[in-house]
């Protein structure tokens, strides 16, 4: 029992370049979200889905797309990357019915 | 929308001391639930400690408990006999158990905990 991965764990891009950060979790949960983190700063919720073929949109989530296929995978796409989006992501899941939830161990994605 | 706020940037504490670390919010809704959260230089996000809103009895995990004041909204988190292990980042965290809204967690922005020796 993995837990939630997240793929990778730093990558460096440049203004304008596009990528998808993945996270997966292998514990059936229904429940997955992104957030991220900048320095000084709690974990903002970018995006969220409560199943799959559902997403939403949370506190922050210009920038940023989001689709759930399947229950495992939640994956975090970056269009066309801003140094605004320079940060430390965190992917999450949790049980519908449990209030604890799973972090990944975060992937540091800085844009030059 | 909720807020979480912490703060105190920083803590300082002596090996085998306790220490409380502050956590207040604002919210309109009557059921929630809040959490503690650390995080060491690894980055790893770890649930220290939760309570539910609707539980007058102040949780406690070990040598972590807190103090839930619900009418003051406050959240305060005590670390009795403090260990060199328990010097990270701590996060307050609120979550609506309200449906209907964004499943997510409101974060504050943290309290850096050191341990001195």
């Amino acid at each position: 029992n993995a837990g939630v991965t997240q793929t990778p764990k730093f990558q460096v891009l440049k203004t304008g370049q596009s990528m998808t950060l993945q996270c997966a979790q292998d514990m059936n949960h229904e429940y997955m979200s992104w957030y991220r983190q900048d320095p000084g700063m709690g974990l903002r919720l970018i995006h969220y889905s409560v199943g799959a073929g559902i997403t939403d949109q949370g506190e922050v989530p210009n920038g940023y797309n989001v689709s759930r296929s399947t229950t495992e995978d939640f994956p975090l796409r970056l269009l066309s990357a801003a140094p605004s989006q320079t940060s430390v992501y965190f992917c999450a899941s949790r049980r519908q019915d449990s209030l604890e939830q799973y972090f990944g161990p975060g992937t540091r994605l800085t844009v030059t | 929308a909720q807020t979480v706020t912490q703060s105190q940037p920083e803590m300082s504490v002596q090996e085998a001391e306790t220490v409380t670390l502050s956590c207040t919010y604002d919210t309109s809704e009557s059921d929630y639930y809040l959490f503690w959260y650390k995080q060491p230089p690894s980055r790893q996000m770890i649930l220290v400690i939760r309570q539910e809103a609707y539980k007058q009895q102040n949780a406690t995990e070990n040598r972590f408990s807190v103090n839930f004041q619900k009418a003051a909204k406050s959240f305060s988190l005590k670390i009795s006999d403090s260990q060199l292990g328990d010097a990270a980042m701590y996060f307050c965290a609120y979550r609506s158990a309200m449906g209907g809204g964004a499943d997510g967690l409101t974060f504050g922005k943290g309290t850096h905990l050191i341990i001195q020796p």
